[in-house]
């Protein structure tokens, strides 16, 4: 089942802060973070595994709250670079190995 | 490495033509699977390996099939396109299917007449 993400987009200035959200209705094993810009292949970010794991790369940070079968995406002071479709992908438990992404969530960064 | 490449870039079919879609990867990996992407729908996966001779279904796989007769390659078949087969197709390798990033393909633009 597709996890739901939010906002569907949203528009900074540079140097702002955004936090993306990830939900899932199952239990999940993971979580993982994609980066994509226009006609271009999804970059990996970051995979959270463990409840409450938080992770961080450069400026961008997750959370996984596996009890509440959420991820959030934290980008702070954002950069002109960090525009893109975000994509989280959630890994159930029992699933084969299965990663299911959500619908994307379009960050534009102004200058 | 070449890491993960897909052929062709791009393509034209007509309603009930098939083809195959190429995806190899260099890297050793024992993951692979394969996305297709439309607009406001994100990556919807079709059919994934977690090896050689092993295939599943994903969320999408009518009208699709995969065969992973070795590691390297992981082609996917289209039986008779349809329009509403007209999508973005990603191919993606992993080390591990679990635990690691996947590692995207530069993708096949397909539209089907």
């Amino acid at each position: 089942q597709q996890p739901v993400q939010s906002p569907q987009a949203v528009i900074l200035r540079e140097g702002e802060d955004a936090v993306i959200n990830c939900s899932s209705s199952k239990a999940l094993y993971s979580v993982h973070w994609y980066r994509q810009k226009h006609g271009e292949a999804p970059v990996f970010l970051m995979i959270l595994l463990k409840g409450g794991e938080q992770k961080g790369h450069e400026k961008i940070s997750a959370s996984f709250n596996e009890k509440k079968q959420q991820s959030s995406l934290y980008l702070t002071a954002s950069q002109l670079s960090y525009s893109g479709t975000y994509f989280c992908g959630t890994e159930g438990y029992n699933q084969g190995g299965k990663l299911i992404f959500g619908q994307g969530t379009e960050l534009s960064v102004k200058p | 490495n070449a890491g993960v490449t897909q052929t062709p870039k791009f393509q034209v079919l007509k309603t009930g033509q098939s083809m195959t879609l190429q995806c190899a990867q260099d890297m050793n990996h024992e993951y692979m699977s394969w996305y297709r992407q439309d607009p406001g729908m994100g990556l919807r996966l079709i059919h994934y390996s977690v090896g050689a001779g092993i295939t599943d279904q994903g969320e999408v796989p009518n009208g699709y099939n995969v065969s992973r007769s070795t590691t390297e390659d992981f082609p996917l078949r289209l039986l008779s396109a349809a329009p509403s087969q007209t999508s973005v197709y990603f191919c993606a390798s992993s080390p591990d299917r679990y635990t690691d990033t996947q590692y995207f393909g530069p993708g096949t633009r397909l539209t089907v007449l």
